[in-house]
């Protein structure tokens, strides 16, 4: 049973341009969540996907990002126009259900590196 | 106000000796999930231990422990015999009750050396 995937890895865009990230849940796993990691920090919460549902985007930018996940196929996190600020590592996780404190685990992605230059 | 607080940014030990971090929380709620977390250079999040607020027992995982003293909000990860591939960045998360208790605040981290 594969765990969350993530692709690309690493992602490089020159300024202005526009990244798009990829979050495969786990087999079963209806739920997304996103978390970015700047350099040096812990991650921080983004946004909560459901299938074809944003529920909660409060972590999110109001500018340039936006996130979803459709009824196939994966969740996508889309960074219009980037700036060297939105370089960071961005994590997704995912659940069978909405996440609650009976959930003693929470896998992670290996997440996807993304670098502007 | 910091949900999460890990007040050793770095710290050095010996291979085959126990290592200690420091994980201190804040909430108001009564029922809450606290997380540890590896971090390694190659940089994926790997789950290492969890441990619910109403847990009567610390957690444990193999060579990993959970120190958790709720009076005081700390809950510790311990790392007894330390081996080299040990070396990564720790962080502590916790997940409250709640209408957002799918969130998980993290710390800033701790990262560790194992000295040969």
């Amino acid at each position: 049973n594969a765990g969350v995937m993530q692709n690309p890895r690493h992602l490089v865009r020159r300024r202005g341009q526009e990244a798009r990230l990829r979050c495969s849940p786990m087999k079963g796993h209806s739920h997304v969540y996103w978390y970015r990691q700047l350099p040096e920090e812990g991650l921080k919460f983004m946004v909560y996907l459901q299938k074809e549902n944003i529920i909660d985007e409060s972590g999110m930018p109001k500018e340039r990002f936006s996130a979803e996940f459709p009824k196939e196929g994966p969740s996508i996190l889309r960074i219009q126009q980037v700036v060297r600020g939105d370089s960071a590592a961005y994590f997704c996780a995912s659940s069978p259900v909405s996440d609650y404190l009976g959930n003693t685990e929470a896998f992670f992605g290996q997440g996807t590196r993304l670098t502007v230059v | 106000a910091q949900k999460i607080t890990q007040t050793q940014p770095g710290m050095f030990v010996q291979e085959k000796e126990a290592v200690t971090l420091d994980c201190t929380y804040d909430t108001s709620d009564q029922s809450y999930g606290l997380f540890w977390y590896k971090q390694p250079s190659s940089g994926e999040m790997i789950f290492l231990i969890y441990q619910g607020s109403y847990d009567e027992q610390n957690a444990t995982e193999g060579r990993y422990s959970l120190n958790f003293q709720k009076a005081r909000k700390s809950a510790n990860l311990v790392i007894s015999a330390s081996q080299l591939g040990d070396s990564a960045m720790y962080f502590c998360a916790m997940r409250e009750a709640g209408s957002n208790d799918y969130k998980l605040s993290f710390g800033a981290g701790t990262t560790v050396t194992v000295r040969a």
